[in-house]
């Protein structure tokens, strides 16, 4: 069973850039099968698509977000990114990351990590 | 940008059946979409109930069962228990490597 969890800074100061990490054990980030992935959740509100990354390093990324987001895959750590750059408070959230399996006519969130609450404020 | 709808608020008595829609502000949910739905309980990260409209995910409880009905996925719980009180989401892939999630439904069993 493949297993997730986020790290990187749980407070960041507006403007700056967000940065976490997904490290991902118990399966390769070099599966084919699936599509490595960002989601958030702002505090009382609803579950956001942020992006996704292939192995291949192709990535989609919610448009209303995708001027300010890059995310990446790191294949000799069994890792993938995200950034999300000049961020306000409207960015402060769990951040999750997630595999969607894909293949077969499916697509969908078969993995999810833990969550990790990124504050921005001053 | 097409937006998923979903009820904001449901309730339904311990052992009865509650459906819950996923619809789009434009058009109709197909299989097409590969509607999936998921449980987010206060504290705890997401758990994905069902994928490709009606696969319940390893583990899941068969009273839980999706569906299209009409122009929407449906999620229905079918002898609902005390701790299915939850907030559910459904998600959609809208093509081009995009998804989108409703904006949730505030299940209150009771």
């Amino acid at each position: 069973q493949v297993q997730l969890q986020e790290s990187g800074p749980g407070l960041v100061k507006p403007s700056q850039t967000l940065s976490l990490t997904c490290t991902v054990s118990g399966g390769s980030i070099r599966s084919e099968s699936h599509f490595w992935s960002w989601i958030r959740q702002p505090a009382g509100k609803g579950l956001e698509w942020i992006g996704r990354i292939y192995t291949s390093g192709n990535t989609n990324y919610n448009p209303s977000l995708k001027s300010r987001v890059t995310i990446t895959i790191d294949r000799s750590k069994n890792q993938f990114s995200l950034e999300v750059s000049s961020v306000t408070a409207a960015d402060t959230a769990v951040y999750y990351c997630a595999t969607w399996a894909y293949g077969s006519g499916s697509y969908y969130v078969d993995n999810w990590g833990q969550g990790t609450l990124v504050t921005v404020s001053s | 940008q097409t937006v998923v709808t979903q009820e904001p608020a449901l309730s339904v008595s311990p052992g009865g059946t509650v459906t819950l829609t996923c619809g789009l502000s434009s058009g109709s949910v197909s299989t097409n979409h590969n509607p999936s739905w998921c449980q987010k309980s206060p504290g705890q990260a997401p758990r994905t109930l069902i994928h490709s409209t009606n696969t319940r995910s390893s583990g899941v409880p068969d009273r839980f069962s999706g569906s299209i009905l009409g122009n929407k996925a449906a999620l229905t719980i079918t002898g609902a228990q005390a701790d299915d009180e939850s907030d559910y989401y459904c998600v959609l892939y809208m093509g081009s490597g995009i998804s989108v999630f409703g904006g949730g439904t505030k299940l209150t069993v009771l």
